[in-house]
């Protein structure tokens, strides 16, 4: 079964760093994007930036662009989010997704794959 | 940014009626390639989205025929057949036209009449 498992539930202080993961199993790791989105409580989805594990080409949307790190371990087929120091307006839930491609054609079909979220919280 | 303006944002249907939500980008979503740059997601309360369409018209594995995606350019609509109590949810278009800047609309909440 092709599964993103996300790390649990953090909370935060301001200030704080934290990284938190999504590993995937059941397909090949290597072949896929993996993107990133943030849900504010009670509000939409906003697009973060993507990641390819084959070589570690990571884009950001410009509005995350500096704010955040996406990362990957080939070696255990994980993809992280990472914050230097933490905002109480980071507090959301975050989903990785699969996308299969970012070139529309053929080979392009949509995130296909979402994990199950994680909930971060920034408070003092 | 590519700015994408759903409507509506409430949308309470009946039972087996039809159902029909409109996404509009600020810009074309039509690729060099030919294809439109347009997914559609649902997110039932509590759960993780889900893939309903992409490419503007081709339907997600396991997705009920009873949803549709049309159109091309900047204008998009995701259509529902016959609406069932599981489709209840946040509908969402998103746009992919220029990579790492893609977009999601705000929006339309479906609720059971």
């Amino acid at each position: 079964e092709v599964q993103l498992v996300q790390s649990g539930t953090e909370v935060r202080k301001p200030g704080e760093s934290l990284k938190i993961s999504c590993k995937a199993s059941g397909y090949n790791f290597m072949s896929y994007w993996i993107g990133w989105v943030r849900q504010m409580p009670e509000k939409g989805l906003e697009w973060m930036g993507i990641i390819h594990p084959g070589d570690s080409d990571a884009r950001y949307s410009p509005s995350f662009q500096g704010q955040v790190t996406i990362s990957v371990d080939k070696s255990i087929a994980a993809a992280y989010l990472q914050w230097s120091s933490l905002r109480a307006s980071d507090t959301a839930m975050y989903y990785c997704a699969r996308l299969t491609g970012i070139v529309p054609g053929n080979s392009y079909s949509g995130l296909d794959v979402w994990g199950q979220g994680t909930t971060v919280t920034v408070s003092s | 940014d590519i700015v994408m303006t759903q409507s509506p944002l409430s949308l309470p249907v009946t039972p087996g009626e039809p159902a029909s939500i409109s996404c509009r980008s600020s810009q074309s979503l039509l690729h060099s390639t030919g294809y439109n740059s347009l997914d559609w997601y649902l997110q039932k309360p509590g759960q993780s989205p889900q893939l309903l369409i992409y490419l503007a018209s081709n339907r997600a594995s396991g997705v009920p025929d009873r949803f549709s995606g049309s159109g091309s350019g900047t204008d998009f609509t995701l259509k529902i057949s016959r609406v069932e109590a599981e489709d209840v949810g946040v509908y969402y278009c998103m746009q992919t036209l220029h990579t790492p800047q893609y977009t999601f609309g705000q929006g339309t909440k479906l609720q059971i009449k």
